[in-house]
């Protein structure tokens, strides 16, 4: 049973526009979530991160909300750019346990 | 600084046949993770490490896998005999501070594990 889902396995957008990226989870003991990044034949890469006490938060263009009722979290990012074109994972976990990750969505960003 | 480094990057063996992948972690960072993604798939925990002891090794699908971390540093993963549902990526990562400590794991790129 899988406890963090990203039920958009792709999205499009076009350069300069929003992209929103959504994640649900099923637990909610989870206190702490982060959103990973990965480019084609590397690792995934930390982005940004949200403890569960709070229900935004922001660094430049990226930013990651919280809607704990909802057990969902999306990821915006604006303005979207090519170079943001990855498959980005949504993780999460409850504190002295380990990372849940979902199975990720592909973006692509269309200049 | 180095990051995270893995070793192979790809390895390609028949089904009974023994691998082992090797990570070496960010210098100092005590907490070493593995990591398997299959399919596509989710990113699945395998174990972690702190220092050269395993912390938690729920992940582990069966006996057939065995990870080291002898004296704290690198650590070895071996899948032995290997079977075809064992193919996929294997990521390593590691951290400064464990789970529950607002840690974000750094990851390695990656083994591509492919079982024929």
């Amino acid at each position: 049973d899988q406890q963090v889902k990203q039920n958009s396995p792709s999205l499009s957008v076009q350069e300069g526009r929003i992209s929103i990226l959504n994640c649900d989870y099923t637990n909610s003991m989870f206190d702490y979530f982060l959103w990973y990044k990965k480019y084609p034949a590397e690792g995934p890469t930390f982005l940004i991160s949200i403890s569960s006490i709070k229900d935004k938060n922001e660094d430049g263009r990226f930013t990651v909300f919280l809607n704990k009722s909802a057990k969902h979290l999306s990821l915006h990012i604006v303005p979207s750019q090519p170079g943001d074109s990855a498959v980005y994972f949504c993780a999460a976990y409850n504190y002295g346990q380990n990372f849940v990750f979902g199975p990720g969505t592909r973006l692509s960003v269309l200049p | 600084e180095a990051g995270v480094t893995q070793f192979p990057s790809h390895s390609v063996i028949e089904k009974g046949q023994t691998v082992t992948l090797r990570c070496d972690p960010i210098s100092g960072h005590d907490n070493l993770y593995w990591y398997r993604r299959v399919m596509g798939k989710e990113i699945k925990f395998l174990l972690h490490f702190v220092k050269e002891s395993k912390q938690d090794e729920s992940g582990m699908p069966n006996n057939r896998f065995l990870a080291e971390r002898t004296g704290g540093t690198y650590s070895t993963l071996k899948v032995q005999p290997a079977e075809l549902e064992d193919s996929g990526v294997y990521f390593c990562a590691s951290s400064q501070r464990g789970p529950g400590q607002g840690n974000e794991q750094y990851f390695g790129p990656g083994t591509r594990l492919t079982v024929t």
